[in-house]
């Protein structure tokens, strides 16, 4: 049982490049998101999805889509790498109402 | 909307001390659910604690106890005899019913705990 994974766990991207972020979870839950961590400000909420094919939009979505195929799978894309999307994100997994389960994170830097 | 607030940026307090970290909420929902987080400095993120806002009664789990208040919106954790072990970054996050379900968990900013032996 490994929880929540994500890849990769570091990348450095180029203004302007894309990439995509994977996050799987084998827990079977129904719900999953997207987060963000910026020195001083917290965790905040990029996407989520309440089900397989559903995706919403969080508190800072703007410059990211996701898409959510299958239920073990939160897919997060960069389409064009910016500068101010240099973070560490963070891909939750749940089922209602509990915790969130936590993946390790993935380093993103874009120069 | 929900908010939450943890004024306290950053504690240092010397090993064996007692310490509380704040956090405040807001909601305009009845039904809601209040946890706390653990980030230790390797950057995993360990769940604490949490809480139905139906139940008011104060948590104790070894040296971690939680005072939740629903009259001041305050749901805070007190850490006894503090370790080295518990420096970390500790947020406090927020989940209500309102806008169609639980789905949406809002976490504070986080307060830096450090630990001096």
């Amino acid at each position: 049982n490994a929880g929540v994974t994500q890849t990769p766990k570091f990348r450095v991207l180029k203004t302007g490049q894309s990439m995509t972020l994977l996050c799987a979870q084998d827990m079977n839950h129904e719900y999953m998101y997207w987060y963000r961590q910026d020195p001083g400000m917290g965790l905040r909420l990029i996407h989520y999805s309440v089900g397989e094919g559903t995706t919403a939009k969080g508190e800072v979505p703007d410059g990211y889509n996701v898409s959510r195929l299958k239920k073990q799978n939160f897919l997060l894309g960069l389409e064009s790498a910016a500068p101010s999307q240099t973070s560490v994100y963070f891909c939750a997994s749940r089922s209602l109402p509990d915790e969130q389960f936590f993946g390790p994170g993935t380093r993103l830097t874009v120069l | 909307a929900q908010k939450v607030t943890q004024a306290q940026t950053e504690i240092s307090v010397v090993e064996k001390e007692d310490v509380t970290l704040d956090c405040v909420y807001e909601t305009r929902d009845t039904t809601y659910y209040l946890f706390w987080y653990k980030q230790p400095p390797s950057g995993e993120l360990v769940f604490l604690i949490r809480r139905n806002s139906f139940d008011e009664q104060n948590e104790i789990s070894g040296r971690y106890s939680w005072n939740f208040q629903k009259s001041t919106s305050s749901f805070n954790f007190t850490i006894t005899a503090s370790q080295v072990v518990d420096s970390a970054v500790y947020f406090c996050a927020l989940s209500e019913a309102f806008g169609g379900g639980y789905q949406k968990v809002t976490f504070g900013t986080g307060t830096k705990l450090q630990v001096i032996p």
